[in-house]
This record gives structure tokens, C-alpha cells and sequence, in this order.
């Protein structure tokens, strides 16, 4: 099993650009969950899907976050338009049926915005 | 509502040491949990996680954990610390639907 697969890996961009992040979940799993990581506020989660619908979008900070998960193995974070403060590494994790909900996690996005 | 609150945000103990890791819960439901381990540029790696059954929990690279409901604790424990074992540990707890809450975590900090 491949595992939870990001990508990039790094992301440098400037301020105003627009960022896209990308996650393959575990096949099989029909939970995705987008956490941004960073010093001052540690794991935050952003978003869930369950079988590919946004549940608990709360931890979105703004509307120039959005979501989408248009299939069962494909979802992407987009940051429209980003600013320095969104610097931070971003993890994707999937998890199976409940009710133990284990969740595996991909090895981060780390972006950093100039 | 759940919640977790991780004692002390950076541990630090001698290689050979007792580890101990502070996990305190709160649930209105029989509680899932789990303590991750998160070693630099890396993500999230799970432990060990309790769902039902036995209260102590052995999960990997010898740590094992005890649920203790009357003092909604969850504990991490290891005998001897190692180098290897430096990095930053977070509880967990199951939330409403399939989402888990995470604590604020804590570093472990190993030195020889």
C-alpha cells in the first residue's frame, strides 16, 4: 500500500499567487481530512470529507481557503489569493469506516509564502 | 463535547530513563484514543490506540499506554528512553463523526 500521497512536497510561492495542494487518500477509505500544522498554533484541522462530502469545513480560516474532493481517490486544498501568514505545512490523512477511525497520515506539504 | 489536553509541552528525560507522556480526556461517550508520533519533516504516525477491551495498550517501539476511566487519563509510558525516541507526541480522542481531536502535543526531548 502506497499510503497517503501528497503532492508537491515544497511549495514556494509570492504573495497574491495561487496555491493548489493535492492528496491521493488510502484506496478504500472514505474519510479525508486536511490539517495545517505550523509553530504558534500547532494541528489545526481545516476540513473533513466523508464518501466525498465536505462535513465540518469550520476550520477553513477564510474564504480564501476552499475544498474539493471530486472523487473517492482525489482531493485538492486550494489558498486563493495566499499571504505570508499561510506559510505552514499542510498534512492530508484518510481513515476507513468508523468506528475506530484510525488516521494515516501523508508526509505534508510544506509552503512557504514570500 | 470531546476534548484532550496534553500535560507539559516539552518533556525531556536522559536516554534510559522512564518516558511519561500526560493525556487527560474528556467525553460523554466511552472514549477512542490514540497517541501519534511525529519525527521531524515527517507525519503522523500512529502508536497505539485503545477502542475497547484491555486498558493497557502495547503499541510500537516498546511505548504502551493505559486508559484509566475514573481519572479520564491516557497516559504514554516507555521504560527506556532512547535517542530515537526524540519527537513530538499528540493524543487524541474520536469527536463527532469520524474526526479525531488532537492535543497541542508534546516534545520529548532524549539526551545522552
Amino acid at each position: 500500500d502506497a499510503g497517503v500521497i501528497q503532492s508537491p512536497r515544497h511549495e514556494v510561492t509570492e504573495m497574491g499567487q495561487e496555491v493548489t495542494l493535492r492528496c491521493k487518500p488510502i484506496s478504500g477509505h472514505n474519510s479525508l481530512f486536511w490539517y495545517r500544522q505550523t509553530m504558534m498554533r500547532g494541528l489545526e484541522l481545516l476540513i473533513y470529507f466523508n464518501n466525498n462530502v465536505p462535513i465540518d469545513d469550520s476550520g477553513m480560516p477564510e474564504d480564501r481557503f476552499s475544498a474539493k474532493m471530486p472523487n473517492a481517490s482525489f482531493s485538492t486544498l486550494k489558498i486563493q489569493p495566499s499571504e505570508p501568514r499561510d506559510s505552514a505545512v499542510y498534512f492530508c490523512a484518510s481513515s476507513g469506516r468508523a468506528p475506530y477511525n484510525e488516521q494515516f497520515f501523508g508526509p505534508g506539504t510544506r509552503l512557504t509564502v514570500l | 463535547a470531546q476534548s484532550v489536553t496534553q500535560l507539559g509541552s516539552h518533556v525531556s528525560v536522559s536516554e534510559g530513563a522512564l518516558v511519561l507522556l500526560r493525556c487527560n480526556y474528556s467525553s460523554s461517550v466511552p472514549p477512542y484514543l490514540f497517541w501519534y508520533v511525529q519525527y521531524p519533516n515527517q507525519g503522523l504516525q500512529l502508536l497505539l490506540k485503545y477502542t475497547t477491551g484491555a486498558t493497557l495498550v502495547k503499541g510500537i517501539n516498546g511505548f504502551e499506554a493505559e486508559f484509566k476511566k475514573s481519572e479520564t487519563s491516557f497516559h504514554l509510558t516507555k521504560p527506556s528512553a532512547h535517542m530515537s525516541d526524540a519527537a513530538e507526541y499528540f493524543c487524541a480522542v474520536e469527536g463527532a463523526g469520524t474526526a479525531l481531536i488532537f492535543g497541542k502535543g508534546t516534545t520529548l526531548s532524549v539526551s545522552s
